[in-house]
């Protein structure tokens, strides 16, 4: 069975600065999708970048990119230039693609402060 | 981008009763949905999945009886908690794919807001 390990229970960044959000896996798959979700005090969940395993680059969306490293099970979340509304639950997730089902972690509360 | 509704967002129903959750998808056809689980501060726990016009395939440790799903359309799932009891007030999030297999949508899922049910 697939799991999806966040260490960190609690981050905290100051504006303008960067963070990081670890996420480790374990699969025997080799076809499969990595995500990470947003989810902020109001709880609907946001997507802010995937990544698909078979793609050795790392995916980048603005000020969000990972550090994929397929053979270590690594999947960390690096978030550039912080603002405030960045604050959130942050869900790491892992998709099978054969089964189609969304895995989570048990995420990571960030808090963006002044 | 893909919308996905959900009604009602909060719930207060007497233990005992039933009651009945709605995910709509805005602007598109989901071919699948998906219902999760998630109690306070906790992660996303996947209860089901529907597809339009056949049975939900439920998760181990689900009550199917007790969790009811109808998919009768592309952009209508319902899940219907029957006799409900305190130990189900949670917030139920409904999710929906898009796109068929082969398509570059096929794999990402879009969440409706989700609903806060509170059991008496």
């Amino acid at each position: 069975a697939q799991t999806v390990t966040q260490s960190q229970p609690e981050m905290s960044v100051q504006e303008a600065e960067t963070v990081t959000l670890s996420c480790t896996y374990d699969t025997s798959e080799n076809n499969y999708y990595l995500f990470w979700y947003k989810q902020p005090p109001s709880r609907q969940m946001i997507l802010v970048i995937r990544q698909e395993a078979y793609k050795q680059q790392n995916a980048t969306e603005n000020r969000f990119s990972v550090n994929f490293q397929k053979a270590a099970k690594s999947f960390s979340l690096k978030i550039s230039d912080s603002q405030l509304g960045d604050t959130a639950m942050y869900f790491c997730a892992f998709m099978n693609l054969g089964t189609d089902k969304l895995i989570f972690g048990t995420g990571t509360r960030l808090q963006v402060f002044p | 981008g893909a919308v996905v509704s959900q009604h009602p967002s909060w719930v207060i129903c007497k233990s005992g009763t039933s009651v009945k959750i709605e995910c709509r998808s805005l602007d598109f056809q989901a071919t699948t949905m998906f219902w999760y689980r998630q109690f306070p501060k906790q992660s996303l726990m996947l209860m089901a999945t529907s597809n339009e016009g056949s049975k939900a395939t439920y998760e181990q440790g689900v009550e199917k009886d007790k969790f009811l799903i109808n998919h009768a359309s592309l952009t209508l799932s319902t899940l219907t908690v029957t006799s409900a009891h305190p130990e189900d007030s949670s917030f139920y999030i409904c999710s929906a794919r898009a796109g068929l297999a082969g398509e570059e949508s096929y794999n990402e899922q879009f969440f409706g807001p989700g609903t806060r049910l509170t059991v008496l």
